[in-house]
């Protein structure tokens, strides 16, 4: 079956812009989790969606949003970039509950803020 | 708060070898912990998941074990090979059992032939 699928694979983007970065989970899975990932701070939560409902919320500032459609299908935005949002983000995807199964993760999108 | 301590500097070792990796936790002991394992420029893959009531777990040449009392998993690759060649992190929930991870920030691991 196909994997978890992360479009744009990359992104260059200017400080102030917004964008949205989209992740498609393995058919079937209800459970969507966000990271951040940086050389320095490794791998960040940010948030994690069950049924269209966010379930869990990281340390982030509100600049960093998303959602879940009926089709398990999530998006991310981020809003007024900064320097510091360059990062690759990752989607993860699990059939129920993000910790305690299976977690399968996208390629990631590397995006760099300039 | 939850830390996870994995040791920042790269593990080297020899084909056939098994390799031992560490995670330690500083606070709460979680329901359950998780193995991944991460090639540049990929996202992480998923290995295995230890549940507190248990003290191993196996899956071919890998081996987890959870020791509660001393606040740490080791992660074991036993007859390692070049191609186990990666960055593998822990992974536990920020408080009991919830499903919100927080992930160590990895080791890498060399296997030369």
């Amino acid at each position: 079956k196909a994997g978890v699928t992360q479009t744009p694979r990359y992104l260059i983007k200017t400080r102030g812009q917004q964008v949205t970065l989209s992740c498609s989970p393995i058919s079937g899975h209800r459970s969507v989790s966000w990271y951040q990932q940086t050389p320095g701070q490794g791998l960040q939560f940010l948030f994690e969606y069950f049924s269209e409902t966010q379930r869990n919320k990281g340390n982030f500032p509100g600049r960093f949003s998303g959602r879940q459609f009926s089709n398990s299908r999530s998006e991310m935005n981020v809003s007024t970039l900064e320097l510091g949002d360059s990062a690759l983000y990752l989607c993860a995807s699990s059939l129920d509950r993000a910790g305690n199964t299976e977690a399968f993760f996208g390629q990631g999108t590397r995006l760099t803020v300039v | 708060s939850q830390k996870i301590e994995q040791n920042s500097e790269a593990l080297n070792i020899q084909e056939g070898k098994t390799a031992t990796l560490t995670c330690n936790y500083t606070n709460y002991s979680p329901a359950y912990l998780q193995w991944y394992r991460q090639d540049p420029g990929r996202g992480p893959v998923f290995l295995l998941l230890i549940r507190e009531n248990e003290k191993e777990k196996r899956k071919e040449r890998l081996k987890v074990t959870f020791d509660t009392t001393l606040k740490q998993s080791l992660f074991h690759i036993t007859a390692s090979q070049p191609a186990d060649s990666a960055t593998y992190l822990c992974a536990l929930p920020t408080s009991y059992n919830t499903d919100k991870l927080i992930f160590g920030t990895g080791t890498r691991l060399q296997v030369f032939p």
